[in-house]
This record gives C-alpha cells, sequence and structure tokens, in this order.
C-alpha cells in the first residue's frame, strides 16, 4: 500500500466555521507534511511532523493547528479562515531521514480542495 | 529561497525531446523531481544527491551539478503521458530536515 489518503476531497466552509482535514498513511512512515497549494503555483510546506511530533512550522497562522494523533494519521484543524486560505491542502509522508540520511522520496495525498466562502 | 526553474513552459510533439533546469544560488545537499498533472497530486521521479549521482527513470533522466548548484531533468522521446508541471524540489546543505523548497514549475504539453 503506497497510498496516503486524504479526506475529504473538496471542502466549502464559512468564515466562523471550524473543520478538519485528515490524513492517512499506512507505509510506515514517520516524517508526515502538510502543503498549501494555490492554483498554478508549488506546494508550499506548511508543517512536518517526525515521530508524531511537530518539528516545522513554517510561520503558518494559528488559524491553522496540526495535529498527528499517532503514526498513521495527520489532521489539520481549521478555524476562523479567511478567502486567501482557499487553496489545494497536501498532505504527503515519506520515511523518516534518520534512518535514511537524507530526506527520502514523498509520497502525496490527492488533496483537499479548500473553498472558504 | 526558492529555486530557479526555466523554461516555465514548453510545447513538445510527441516523440521529441526536452530539458527542464532546475539551479539554486545556495549550495545543495539534494535535488527532487516531481511531476503533478491538473488536478493529481504531485508523483515523485527521482532524487539526485550530492557528488553529482545521476539517477534514471525509464526515459527521463537527470543530472546534478553539484559545482553549478544546478540540475537539469531530460525527457527523451516524451510521450502523452509526460504533460504535466513538472517541479524541483531542492534541500539545502546545513538546512533543516524534511524541509523541501519547490520551483515555481514547469509546465510541459505534449502534442500528439
Amino acid at each position: 500500500d503506497t497510498e496516503v489518503t486524504q479526506t475529504p476531497k473538496h471542502l466549502v466552509m464559512g468564515m466562523t466555521n471550524k473543520k478538519s482535514l485528515k490524513c492517512e498513511q499506512h507505509m510506515g512512515h514517520r516524517a508526515m507534511y502538510w502543503y498549501k497549494q494555490k492554483a498554478k503555483k508549488p506546494p508550499e510546506l506548511m508543517f512536518v511532523y517526525s515521530y508524531e511530533k511537530l518539528s516545522i512550522n513554517e510561520s503558518v497562522p494559528s488559524r491553522f493547528s496540526p495535529e498527528c494523533p499517532n503514526s498513521s494519521l495527520l489532521n489539520l484543524h481549521l478555524h476562523a479562515l479567511q478567502p486567501e486560505d482557499s487553496a489545494l491542502y497536501l498532505c504527503a509522508s515519506s520515511q523518516d531521514r534518520s534512518v535514511q540520511g537524507r530526506y527520502t522520496e514523498a509520497f502525496f495525498g490527492q488533496g483537499t480542495r479548500l473553498t472558504v466562502v | 529561497q526558492q529555486p530557479v526553474q526555466s523554461p516555465q513552459a514548453v510545447i513538445l510533439r510527441e516523440g521529441e525531446d526536452a530539458v527542464i533546469n532546475c539551479s539554486s544560488s545556495k549550495a545543495l545537499y539534494s535535488v527532487h523531481w516531481y511531476r503533478q498533472k491538473h488536478g493529481e497530486a504531485p508523483v515523485f521521479l527521482m532524487i539526485l544527491l550530492k557528488g553529482g549521482e545521476q539517477k534514471g527513470h525509464e526515459k527521463i533522466s537527470a543530472s546534478f551539478n553539484e559545482k553549478k548548484q544546478q540540475s537539469s531533468l531530460y525527457l527523451t522521446a516524451s510521450q502523452l503521458s509526460y504533460s504535466g508541471t513538472y517541479f524541483c524540489g531542492t534541500e539545502y546543505s546545513g538546512g533543516s530536515n524534511y524541509k523541501l523548497t519547490f520551483g515555481k514549475g514547469t509546465l510541459l504539453t505534449v502534442n500528439p
């Protein structure tokens, strides 16, 4: 199984709503990532979890709150978002760098297309 | 710091070759290449490491010139399935673990 599964595929939310994005992988990867991608732009790193601990936060606004409940799951909690937060949110996973000694191949999920109205 | 990709876009006829370049002003530890089709997730193609290691994948190969901090992706005898946006992701020497910085992408269109 080399899949990263993201749910939901599409999400429309109001600026006062609270919602969560979910990501799951069963490849035994201990590094998991959230990326944000705007149309015709490259993915931008938001958060990195390593062994269920937050290791990188790319100065993301607090209205985005990540959570890694276990080694297979990654959540992104959303609250009080702005219309400019509308984007494709991609989850990815990879082997831990300490295992391979370098950044390894990342497997991306299909993403959640988020629209904030 | 974002790597610079060139060209921004390229249009090919099936069977033609193409080269996509990725350069950095900072010392690189590795370069990663991904392809993303419209509406789909990025898909890993290959990793190039320090030492000028060259990797190949079917008719797609790449090189990494450590001295020039450049990588090039070579697409030979292009197929319709090669269409998509190609991103290079760079990992910097001395940089944070796990952090890839992607270039702006090169849109490749292969026509029959």
